[in-house]
């Protein structure tokens, strides 16, 4: 069963931020914030993954809340190419056992 | 140079045949995975390696089997296809505790 709940879709303009939401109210103390992005028919890529701190690279910034309970998934310039499916996912930690629980993501809408 | 590869990359086949999908990792990466991602997009973990060790095997049928000769290739045999097999199933790979790589998929249709 998925830990994290987000919205269906989500539109965004060409040009502007996209700030993808991400409820995962039952994440326990060592479990990571993940985010992939799924472009139609193709692999899930890697965006970024954070703890505790909010994170930033060259594709993303992640915002955590302090009491880890959301996050946000922050693409500053978003562009056509930014259109994909979104996955916010915890990381199960079961001993040596790391697993991604999945949810169903949030289909973001880039818009010319 | 692809970082991981799955052939073939679309499988047509009749129920109750027996097939099988290959994966290779070029990462140097010491754990694989298989999931199957179904019509509602939904991605599901079946199996994980580890050093060529299973470290996770979901509650997938018993006809699916994976098998890693080696770090680098972990393939999935499934036997007596069914309908319901019909998925995307991806192969990734990373290292223990990091993000994962995914391959490109394979799209199986059973007819």
């Amino acid at each position: 069963d998925a830990k994290t709940t987000q919205p269906p879709s989500m539109d965004c303009a060409e040009g502007r931020a996209a700030n993808l939401p991400c409820n995962h109210s039952t994440i326990s103390g060592n479990e990571y914030v993940y985010w992939y992005r799924q472009i139609h028919s193709q692999g899930p890529q890697y965006i970024i993954h954070g703890l505790k701190n909010n994170e930033t690279n060259e594709m993303a910034s992640l915002i955590i809340t302090e009491d880890r309970k959301s996050s946000t998934l922050i693409l500053p310039h978003a562009t056509l190419r930014d259109t994909a499916v979104y996955y916010c996912i915890v990381r199960v930690n079961a001993g040596n056992n790391r697993k991604l629980i999945w949810g169903l993501g949030t289909s973001l809408a880039v818009n010319p | 140079d692809t970082a991981v590869s799955q052939t073939p990359k679309y499988l047509v086949t009749q129920m109750g045949n027996d097939k099988s999908i290959k994966c290779e990792q070029n990462l140097g990466h010491d754990t694989m995975y298989w999931y199957k991602q179904d019509s509602k997009k939904f991605l599901k973990i079946m199996f994980s390696y580890n050093n060529k060790e299973l470290i996770i095997n979901e509650t997938v049928p018993n006809r699916f089997s994976p098998k890693s000769p080696d770090k680098a290739h972990l393939n999935l045999h499934i036997n007596s296809l069914e309908l319901g097999d019909s998925a995307v199933y991806f192969c990734a790979s990373s290292l223990l505790s990091g993000e994962a790589f995914f391959g490109q998929g394979t799209r199986l249709t059973v007819v």
